[in-house]
């Protein structure tokens, strides 16, 4: 099974809904992030969060929010979705260690908003 | 906050031949530097990284060089193959702060 899963994979949804992406991992790691990939523009980061209580926006928040249920969920909403919110969003989760720090990534979401 | 730039954004080569991918950063306090691959449908995965404490790292085909001084690093891939096809983020990070990613490089092996 994979340690970062997404759902959904795909979604096509229409301008003014509310959307909901949710993520999990079973790494058991504390910290988890919302990436957002569009062409050229590389991977932005809309929120992170470094443990359960600990919620930060990133460079790109306006227009999302999220949730951190429990230390394995973190989901991301977009309240009132518009078509530039169309990309493909990532999930990911690092621990805290100062080496062998690595982030792993879900398999993405494919989002578009009409 | 730290800024990272990538390039170049395409990059072909033919199987066989190196390829060389580049990135800089602005702060100079980032000491772990990670790059990923993407595959089409895929999440980025961790290929190789380097600390700051090191000048170059090899892992088979693969090798990153950093230069502290004039805050750039690069990935070098040689003997390209096929499955080499993808897009490549460099990021970089200060401690245990959190990543930032470059642009990403969309590296094309022609057969």
């Amino acid at each position: 099974d994979a340690d970062v899963t997404q759902t959904p994979r795909n979604r096509i949804t229409k301008t003014g809904k509310r959307i909901m992406l949710e993520c999990s991992q079973t790494k058991g790691h504390d910290r988890m992030y919302w990436y957002r990939q569009d062409p050229g523009l590389g991977l932005r980061l809309i929120y992170y969060s470094f443990d359960v209580k600990d919620i930060n926006k990133g460079e790109i928040s306006d227009g999302y929010s999220v949730s951190r249920q429990a230390q394995a969920k973190f989901s991301l909403s977009l309240e009132s979705a518009i078509p530039n919110q169309t990309a493909l969003y990532f999930c990911a989760t690092s621990g805290t260690e100062l080496v062998n720090n690595e982030q792993f990534f879900g398999p993405g979401t494919r989002l578009t908003v009409l | 906050g730290e800024n990272v730039e990538q390039h170049p954004s395409t990059l072909s080569v033919q199987e066989g031949d190196s390829a060389v991918i580049k990135c800089t950063y602005s702060d100079s306090a980032s000491n772990y530097f990670p790059w990923y691959k993407q595959e089409l449908g895929k999440g980025p995965q961790l290929i190789i990284d380097i600390r700051s404490n090191v000048g170059e790292k090899k892992d088979q085909r693969i090798a990153v060089t950093l230069n502290k001084t004039a805050k750039h690093f690069s990935l070098h891939i040689t003997e390209t193959q096929p499955e080499d096809s993808a897009v490549y983020f460099c990021a970089a990070r200060r401690g245990n702060e959190k990543l930032t990613f470059g642009t990403g490089t969309r590296l094309t092996i022609i057969p």
